[in-house]
């Protein structure tokens, strides 16, 4: 079975250049994630989609950053500008929704900013 | 503010021995909790899920829940060196989507 797939898996950019991440959630999931680890905050949550509709945006941290779902099987997170303090690990996961289904993760997209 | 706390360790055990992961919970409306191991440089891959008071087994890993004093642990029986990783708690409250996760324990299992 396919997992959730992100792309790209690494990205180096300079700072002020917009980042585009992609993530293509587990079909017959309804639910899908934006987290952000570093080691200073751990794991957080950006933005939350059920049904393709963003349901809780607060963890994002400023308007600098946007998440889209256009469809059941993608979604895209957008930084633009980008800074330095972007730099993290950025994780897709996707779910079924319901209160005893876990969330599976993608293998992240490593980004820096330089 | 709802919080998920573990301590962060590193937790160190000779192989072949128990490891024990604690974590506590704010949220008393919380239902459902996952332990997931990360890991070095890998995404968080999911190992037990929990939702009634007591033990749940599930090969070398057991999930405790206690919802009265709000803690979760996680019990690795016959550690082996492969289990050295992080492993993160989360909790979800309701039918709600998002997971609330802790900061994870990191766990060293020496040869």
């Amino acid at each position: 079975d396919a997992g959730v797939i992100q792309s790209p898996r690494h990205e180096v950019t300079e700072m002020g250049q917009e980042v585009t991440l992609r993530c293509k959630p587990i079909s017959g999931h309804n639910s899908l994630f934006w987290y952000r680890q570093t080691m200073m905050r751990g794991l957080e949550l950006l933005i939350y989609f059920n049904n393709n509709v963003p349901i809780d945006d607060s963890g994002m941290p400023e308007d600098r950053f946007s998440a889209k779902m256009p469809n059941a099987s993608f979604s895209t997170l957008k930084i633009q500008p980008s800074e330095p303090r972007d730099s993290a690990v950025y994780f897709c996961a996707s779910g079924q929704g319901v209160s005893n289904q876990p969330q599976h993760f993608g293998d992240g997209t490593r980004l820096s900013i330089l | 503010q709802k919080e998920v706390e573990q301590n962060s360790g590193p937790l160190s055990v000779p192989e072949g021995a128990i490891a024990s992961l604690n974590c506590t919970y704010s949220d008393r409306g919380s239902q459902s909790f996952f332990w997931y191991r990360q890991y070095s440089g890998k995404s968080p891959e999911l190992i037990m899920s929990t939702y009634s008071n007591g033990d749940k087994e599930d090969g070398r890993f057991t999930a405790q829940l206690n919802k009265a004093s709000q803690y979760v642990s996680l019990l690795i029986r016959d550690s082996q060196p492969s289990d050295s990783a992080t492993y993160l708690c989360a909790s979800r409250q309701g039918s709600q989507g998002n997971l609330i996760f802790g900061k994870g324990t990191k766990l060293s299992v020496k040869p």
